[in-house]
């Protein structure tokens, strides 16, 4: 079975600019969340996705916004990139909502400012 | 709001040691709780999920116990191996999918 998906691996772009991730879960799971993970503030929750629709959200600015798919592959999308945004953004999957729901992370996506 | 801590940051130790790595949360009210190990700029392998109901969860050389009474857990790593040298991150989930993240503990095992 294959693990979960992210696409692209690397990014670079400048500030100012908005970027696009992906995220294609293990077949079968309906629950994507997204993290960003940098070197001062750990994994931070950004949000989650469960049948198209967000389920939570985390404390980030309105720049950060996401959707999911009837397949359940997710996107994510950063606009006005700042230089706090570089970071690497990381997907998780899991089958259910309930107490079992083991979550599977993605490689990540390396996202870098200039 | 949930809290994860966890102790200590780092750790190096020799090969063959057992060792014990600590994580503690603040709401006692979670549906389960997650270890990961984390290799540098990779992503998160999950390693044991211990669910609200159990007390502990083993998978090869690896142990991990949860008191929420307390707030703790422990994973437990038998005979390290260089090959265990990662940061391991414990994970609370309290609410869906949404996980609350330690800042977790960097293992060393030295040859």
């Amino acid at each position: 079975k294959a693990g979960v998906t992210q696409t692209p691996r690397y990014l670079i772009k400048t500030r100012g600019q908005q970027v696009t991730l992906s995220c294609s879960p293990i077949s079968g799971h309906r629950s994507v969340s997204w993290y960003q993970q940098t070197p001062g503030q750990g994994l931070q929750f950004l949000f989650e996705y469960f049948s198209e629709t967000q389920r939570n959200k985390g404390n980030f600015p309105g720049r950060f916004s996401g959707r999911q798919f009837s397949n359940s592959r997710s996107e994510m999308n950063v606009s006005t990139l700042e230089l706090g945004d570089s970071a690497l953004y990381l997907c998780a999957s899991s089958f259910t909502s309930g107490e079992r729901n083991e979550q599977f992370f993605g490689p990540g996506t390396r996202l870098t400012v200039l | 709001k949930q809290e994860v801590t966890q102790i200590p940051a780092a750790l190096s130790v020799p090969e063959g040691e057992n060792l014990v790595l600590n994580c503690s949360f603040t709401d006692s009210a979670i549906y389960n709780l997650q270890w990961f190990r984390q290799d540098p700029g990779k992503g998160l392998t999950s390693l044991l999920l211990i669910q609200s109901s159990q007390r502990e969860q083993t998978s090869g050389r690896l142990n991990a116990s949860l008191d929420k009474s307390s707030g703790r857990s422990t994973l437990y790593i038998a005979a390290s191996q260089p090959g265990d040298s990662a940061t391991y991150l414990c994970a609370a989930r309290t609410s869906g999918s949404r996980l609350t993240f330690g800042e977790g503990t960097q293992l060393t095992v030295n040859p």
